[in-house]
């Protein structure tokens, strides 16, 4: 079983629609949890970090589920530059990250 | 915010030619640096991890004598291609960490787009 897992996508909203995005991980130890976001051919930047209490940053929310070992995120009111690639990834034991596969997401207008 | 500079962007080079790039932590001191590469409409996958003055731990399937790392210094590692074949093509990425449990973030480098032809 991969320590990540994501759906691919594609997801293809259109302009102001709501979307969002699941993460599991394996290892129940995993420390920390982050979003980044990746443009084609573009390094990955994070987005945010996710927390138990949920964090949200203007139209993007993301949320922990320790119980479930479940990352999500949340893009509210969908604008064509969100467009990209959304990477899942976890901090696990070790200080090793582990990536998943990246979520497609493409704003149509 | 921690800055993470590679480069070179973009190689194209013949078959059979060795290619090296640089990563560079650029106000932290990076005890841990990472290689990935990422082929397209694919995710990153971790190649290596290097600590300061020790050797890499490559991942399984990833030959440590094809791709050189060197980590010499707390601010500088490098990847070396040897012998690049067209199917070494692809997108490398470093990113490195403080190597602090708490708070721990991963920077990342640009990325170079490598093309063997």
């Amino acid at each position: 079983r991969k320590e990540v897992e994501q759906d691919p996508g594609p997801f293809n909203v259109p302009e102001g629609a709501t979307v969002a995005f699941n993460c599991t991980y394996s290892n129940s130890a995993s420390q920390s949890f982050f979003w980044y976001r990746q443009d084609c051919r573009k390094e990955p930047k994070l987005l945010m970090s996710v927390y138990s209490s949920g964090n949200e940053d203007g139209r993007f929310t993301a949320q922990l589920n320790r119980a479930s070992q479940y990352i999500s995120l949340l893009i509210r009111d969908s604008k064509l530059s969100d467009s990209a690639t959304y990477l899942c990834v976890v901090l696990g034991t070790g200080n090793q990250f582990y990536f998943g596969t990246g979520t497609s997401l493409t704003v149509i207008p | 915010g921690a800055v993470v500079s590679q480069h070179p962007s973009w190689v194209i080079c013949k078959s059979g030619t060795s290619v090296k790039i640089e990563c560079r932590s650029l106000d932290f001191q990076a005890t841990t640096m990472f290689w990935y590469r990422q082929f397209p409409k694919q995710s990153l996958m971790l190649m290596a991890t290097s600590n300061e003055g020790s050797k890499a731990t490559y991942e399984q399937g990833v030959e440590k004598d094809k791709f050189l790392i060197n980590h010499a210094s707390l601010t500088l590692s490098t990847l070396t291609v040897t012998s690049a074949h067209p199917e070494d093509s692809s997108f490398y990425i470093c990113s490195a960490g403080t190597g602090k449990a708490t708070n721990e973030k991963l920077f990342f480098g640009s990325g170079t787009q490598l093309s063997v032809l």
